[in-house]
């Protein structure tokens, strides 16, 4: 079964625009992490946030983890063609589960 | 240093048929996770190795098993083949077990089933 919801299904944006993907998920959690999958192929970490933080940055990417809402969002800046990707968040439950649970993902198109 | 190694890179097999699907983690890695991703979905978690031994498994039939070798590398084997069962096995590798923390994954055996 999935855990988190990605919103929205399906994203098309323009060269040097913002991007902004949405998780919610059912269950506490210990992190909440994103990955980028390029054509369907193996999957590439981008960030991870702990369940007692609330915001993290690297480069261009910004998450932020609502645990109140149990929600997330990834922000990915000044986007490029090459950010074209699905994206997925995973989550981390408590009680010593070593399993990920993934959303169903956000397909994000970068038009040049 | 290599990433996660995984083979074949394409599979096609028919219904009732036996699968087996190969893993190398990344060099001092020892936790290896097997990830089931069917087309549109995102990638469900089959099982966990640690050290040789299981470590979680997930809601999938006695007919998946997987086992990991002195080296760390590991299997996941299918048998009794499905239609259901094409998909993109995934694998993953991390440093340790329980943690949870980043996981490096391979580009995955793209199995068809017939």
């Amino acid at each position: 079964s999935q855990q988190g919801e990605e919103d929205p299904q399906a994203l098309s944006i323009q060269e040097g625009e913002n991007a902004t993907m949405n998780c919610s998920y059912k269950t506490s959690i210990n992190n909440l992490q994103w990955y980028r999958q390029n054509s369907g192929r193996g999957l590439v970490h981008l960030i991870l946030i702990r369940s007692n933080e609330r915001e993290k940055h690297s480069g261009r990417l910004r998450v932020t983890l609502d645990t109140s809402k149990k929600s997330s969002s990834l922000l990915i800046t000044a986007s490029r063609a090459a950010d074209t990707a699905s994206y997925f968040c995973a989550t981390s439950t408590q009680g010593g589960s070593e399993k990920l649970v993934f959303g169903k993902g956000t397909k994000l198109t970068v038009n040049p | 240093d290599a990433g996660v190694t995984q083979s074949p890179t394409h599979l096609i097999k028919t219904r009732g048929q036996h699968v087996t699907l190969r893993c190398s983690p990344i060099s001092g890695h020892k936790s290896v996770s097997w990830y089931q991703q069917v087309l549109g979905q995102g990638p469900q978690f089959i099982f966990q190795y640690y050290e040789k031994e299981e470590r979680g498994r997930g809601n999938f039939p006695d007919r998946f098993s997987a086992r990991q070798f002195p080296n760390y590398s590991s299997e996941l084997n299918v048998n009794a083949l499905l239609l259901g069962d094409s998909a993109l096995y995934l694998c993953a590798s991390s440093l340790w077990w329980g943690t949870n923390e980043k996981l490096f994954f391979g580009s995955g055996t793209q199995l068809s089933v017939l």
